[in-house]
C-alpha cells in the first residue's frame, strides 16, 4: 500500500518548456488535490478534483491544466513554464475520516524553471 | 488576504517540555480544522483535527483546542520529543452548500519547531 505517489521527484525545465506532473493512490479515494509550497508560505490550492470526471479550480490555477485519467490517477500539466512556477508541488487525496475529509499527501515534485 | 494564519515562524523547546503552536483564521465559515507535520523533503502527515462541535480533540502526546469565539486554534504537544521537530501546518476547511464531503483546504505558513535534547 504505497498511498499517494508522485513522479518525477525534481525536474529542471527552461522557459517555455512543457510538462506533466504524474500523481497516483491506491487508497480509492474519490476526491484528489494539487497544491504548491513556496518558500515561507503555506500550501496553495491549485486544482482539484472532487470526483472521477470533474476537475474544478483552486486558489492560483493560471499556467496550469489538470486530467483526472481515473480514479486512481490525477496530472497535472505546464504548458509553457514560467520561473513564477519554480515550486514544490504536492499533490494529496482524500478521504472520510466520519462525515469529514481527511487529505493524505504525496511526497512532492520539486521544479525548478529557469 | 490570509485566512489562516501562522504568527509564529519558529519555535524552540526543550525536551520533555510542552510545545504549544498557534493558529488563527479570519473565515467565519471554516468549520473543520486539521494539524499537519512536515519533514523536509517529504509531503505533509496528517496529525489531528478538530470538527467546530468540539472544543479539544486529543491522540496521545497531541491535543488540539479551539476557541471558536476568539477564531484560534493551538496545537499542544506534551511532552515534546527530539523526533517532533519539524514543520507544522494548520489548515481548515468549511462545508460547500449542499454538504459536499470532500474539503478545500486553506494552509497556513507553517511554524517551525525545534526540541532540543
Amino acid at each position: 500500500n504505497a498511498g499517494v505517489t508522485q513522479t518525477p521527484k525534481f525536474q529542471v525545465l527552461k522557459t517555455g518548456q512543457s510538462m506533466t506532473l504524474q500523481c497516483a493512490q491506491d487508497m480509492n479515494h474519490n476526491s484528489m488535490y494539487w497544491y504548491r509550497q513556496d518558500p515561507g508560505m503555506g500550501l496553495r490550492l491549485i486544482y482539484y478534483s472532487a470526483s472521477e470526471g470533474t476537475t474544478d479550480k483552486g486558489e492560483v490555477p493560471n499556467g496550469y491544466n489538470v486530467s483526472r485519467l481515473n480514479k486512481r490517477e490525477f496530472s497535472l500539466r505546464l504548458e509553457s513554464a514560467a520561473p513564477s512556477q519554480t515550486s514544490v508541488y504536492f499533490c494529496a487525496s482524500g478521504g472520510l475520516a466520519g462525515r469529514r475529509e481527511t487529505q493524505y499527501f504525496g511526497p512532492g515534485t520539486r521544479l525548478l524553471v529557469l | 488576504d490570509q485566512q489562516v494564519k501562522q504568527n509564529s515562524p519558529s519555535l524552540s523547546v526543550q525536551e520533555g517540555r510542552i510545545s504549544i503552536l498557534n493558529c488563527d483564521y479570519t473565515n467565519s465559515m471554516f468549520d473543520y480544522f486539521l494539524w499537519y507535520k512536515k519533514y523536509p523533503a517529504e509531503g505533509p502527515t496528517f496529525l489531528i483535527s478538530i470538527s467546530s462541535i468540539k472544543d479539544k480533540n486529543e491522540d496521545g502526546r497531541f491535543t488540539v483546542f479551539l476557541n471558536k469565539s476568539a477564531k484560534h486554534l493551538s496545537l499542544h504537544i506534551v511532552p515534546s520529543q527530539p523526533g517532533d521537530s519539524a514543520v507544522y501546518f494548520c489548515a481548515a476547511s468549511d462545508s460547500e452548500a449542499g454538504g459536499t464531503s470532500y474539503g478545500k483546504l486553506t494552509f497556513g505558513q507553517g511554524t517551525i519547531l525545534t526540541v532540543h535534547p
